[in-house]
């Protein structure tokens, strides 16, 4: 079964510093894989998306992340933090169309701003 | 990009009652919605799938009985929490999946006092 692993549950840097956070997967095929964000009391709103096109995404605020097969990772990244960046990330895979097969969240990381 | 609406945003009931929640996909139709749960600084669990004209998938651990789950149409799907109780006081999240990525309701807080 599919499973996403979130490295550091919490994340600080200082405003216009780089933002990584990292994220690991295990899928027995090639895996969809997802980065959310989610403010307080809200739903989550899609960053970014690999669906085995090109190996980096680029997605919206500036975010990307980079698909890494042999290292089976996709840790997202921003070069320069913004105060608004602040908020809870989540990467998450599926093994399949998310029309098909459900999607499962890594516990997520929380993004501190430093001023 | 899709749209799926939530409703209610929040409610508090009592313990012993039951509450629906609704999600709605806005201009898409959505044959299989899913359904998470939320606790505090926590990541999202599967509870259920939804399938437009037949019963849901319950995951393992999650009480069918306890969570009540209808698609009636290719827009709507439903979540009753029957004879809610304290410990089901959580943050609901319904999300509707197109064939590349899935699109979240706005969830709701639910608090049973």
């Amino acid at each position: 079964a599919q499973s996403v692993t979130q490295l550091g549950s919490h994340v600080s840097v200082s405003e216009g510093a780089l933002v990584l956070l990292r994220c690991n997967y295990s899928s027995s095929v090639p895996p969809y894989l997802f980065w959310y964000v989610q403010y307080p009391n809200q739903g989550l709103q899609l960053l970014l998306k690999y669906t085995s096109a090109a190996t980096l995404v680029k997605g919206i605020n500036g975010f990307e992340a980079e698909f890494k097969k042999s290292e089976t990772s996709f840790h997202l990244t921003k070069p320069s933090a913004h105060m608004s960046d602040a908020a809870e990330y989540f990467c998450a895979v599926s093994e399949s169309s998310p029309r098909d097969d459900k999607i499962i969240f890594g516990k997520g990381t929380r993004l501190h701003i430093l001023p | 990009g899709a749209v799926v609406s939530q409703h209610p945003s929040r409610v508090i009931c009592k313990s012993g009652t039951s509450v629906k929640i609704e999600c709605r996909s806005l201009d898409f139709q959505a044959t299989t919605m899913f359904w998470y749960r939320q606790f505090p600084k926590q990541s999202l669990m599967l509870m259920a799938t939804s399938n437009e004209g037949s019963k849901a998938t319950y995951e393992q651990g999650v009480e069918k009985d306890k969570f009540l789950i209808n698609h009636a149409s290719l827009t709507l799907s439903t979540l009753t929490v029957t004879s809610a109780h304290p410990e089901d006081s959580s943050f609901y999240i319904c999300s509707a999946p197109s064939s590349t990525e899935a699109f979240f309701g706005q969830g709701t807080r639910l608090t049973v006092v």
